[in-house]
């Protein structure tokens, strides 16, 4: 499977535990997101890698958030003091360089839920 | 403020028939639109894209139109099959000085074909 990766599928915390997911984005995608979804609206962004710089993070990425590219291939994406307020799918995708940039690979999610 | 929206949050259509899904759209920004599917469980899958210099693109079952001066786009698919029941997001995409191409989703359409 050459898609957008994404690990764990599901997590059950409890209020205040830390949490972290992991995304493999498609192999030569220098371009990696993450994105947050709740019931019934689209994905929201949430920040944004250009190879291992983080280069834009959204207001909605509060200071409990943390998300890292180490080596500009795999991305984590650290949730701490979890509220739950943070239960939602949180989507990864990534795009090539170029031109076809313009279109982002999703990849299945992780779901949280925060009891 | 909602810069994509999508005012039909479902649609139910007969199998063999048309579907069709209206987007707008607020800022003049955005140069680039793509529809997104998502079926349960997953996450959304890239379907058809148009860049704003044309009106219209096709791609076998799908053709997604432009109206520019309306901030309109609309997805057609024909003829509409059982295996297209899933929620379809339709993004907006504009280029910020991060040299991140950012997607603005609007909140979804549910299309059910029924066959």
């Amino acid at each position: 499977d050459t898609g957008v990766s994404q690990d764990p599928r599901h997590k059950i915390t409890k209020r205040g535990q830390n949490v972290t997911f992991r995304c493999d984005p498609i192999s030569e995608h220098n371009r990696l997101y993450w994105y947050r979804q709740t019931l019934g609206q689209g994905p929201e962004f949430l920040t944004y890698f250009q190879n291992e710089a983080q280069l834009e993070k959204s207001r909605l990425l509060s200071d409990r958030f943390s998300a890292e590219r180490p080596k500009g291939s795999f991305s984590t994406l650290e949730i701490q003091r979890t509220e739950q307020g943070d239960s939602a799918m949180y989507l990864c995708a990534s795009s090539p360089p170029g031109l076809a940039e313009n279109i982002q690979y999703f990849g299945a999610g992780t779901r949280l839920s925060v009891l | 403020d909602q810069q994509v929206k999508q005012n039909s949050p479902s649609l139910s259509v007969q199998e063999g028939r048309i579907s069709i899904l209206n987007c707008d759209y607020t800022n003049s920004m955005f140069d680039y639109f793509l529809w997104y599917k998502k079926y349960p469980a997953e996450g959304p899958t890239f379907l058809i894209s148009i860049s704003s210099i044309k009106d219209k693109n096709e791609d076998g079952r799908f053709t997604v139109f432009l109206n520019k001066s309306a901030k309109h786009l609309s997805l057609h698919i024909v003829p509409s099959q059982p295996g297209d029941s899933a929620v379809y997001f339709c993004a907006a995409s504009d280029l910020k000085d991060t040299g991140r191409r950012a997607l603005t989703f609007g909140s979804g359409t549910r299309l059910q074909v029924q066959p």
